[in-house]
């Protein structure tokens, strides 16, 4: 089965801290796509990173960077500098060869502390 | 850029009504849309992916008369909810992929639909 564990439920750090959040997903398919969307409270689904699994560097996105184990199936999303305006939540998901069905992780909420 | 624009965002009705919710490509053929059903505090549960002119696959546990999807053309996909009760109060969420032969472009999703049923 393909599945997507987050295990940090919640999290909260002050503002301008560094937070990584945790991602680990099970397939036994070799070509597939991994991705980190953002859900403010307003509910739309932002795109904040992906990364192709054939490659081996480190996606990185301004203040978002992952750090991309393939062996060990991990893919933690790092963000730096965090700003109140990360608060959200952070779905993990991946989708596998040209099936664009994602499958999603349950989710992290951040909170950022001013 | 490419979007799905979601109507209606919020809706409240009376317990037996059915209520459609349109997905909308923009400047896109969606050939496919996903239909999510996410309830508070939790992740996005796949419901039934469309494809245009053929019929939906729903997913396990999901009752394909209660959830009437449509995805009648390239650029819309509906999903009505048939003598809606409070149970089926929820957040909607539809996404479709964005174009090109590489899956690793984005999904666009539309901005979803809260269903409040009275």
């Amino acid at each position: 089965a393909q599945t997507v564990t987050q295990s940090q439920p919640e999290m909260s750090v002050q503002e301008a801290e560094t937070v990584t959040l945790s991602c680990t997903y099970d397939t036994s398919e070799n070509n597939y796509y991994l991705f980190w969307y953002k859900q403010p409270p307003s509910r739309q689904m932002i795109l904040v990173i992906r990364q192709e699994a054939y490659k081996q560097q480190n996606a990185t996105e301004n203040r978002f960077s992952v750090n991309f184990q393939k062996a060990a199936k991990s893919f933690s999303l790092k963000i730096s500098d965090s700003q109140l305006g990360d608060t959200a939540m952070y779905f993990c998901a991946f989708n596998v060869g040209s099936n664009y069905q994602l499958i999603w992780g349950a989710g992290t909420k951040l909170i950022i502390k001013p | 850029g490419a979007v799905v624009s979601q109507h209606p965002s919020w809706v409240i009705c009376k317990s037996g009504t059915s209520v459609k919710i349109e997905c909308r490509s923009l400047d896109f053929q969606a050939t496919t849309m996903f239909w999510y059903r996410q309830f508070p505090k939790q992740s996005l549960m796949l419901m039934a992916t469309s494809n245009e002119g053929s019929k939906a696959t729903y997913e396990q546990g999901v009752e394909k008369d209660k959830f009437l999807i449509n995805h009648a053309s390239l650029t819309l996909s509906t999903l009505t909810v048939t003598s809606a009760h409070p149970e089926d109060s929820s957040f909607y969420i539809c996404s479709a992929p964005g174009q090109g032969v590489r899956s690793n472009q984005p999904q666009h999703f539309g901005d979803g639909t809260r269903l409040s049923i009275l």
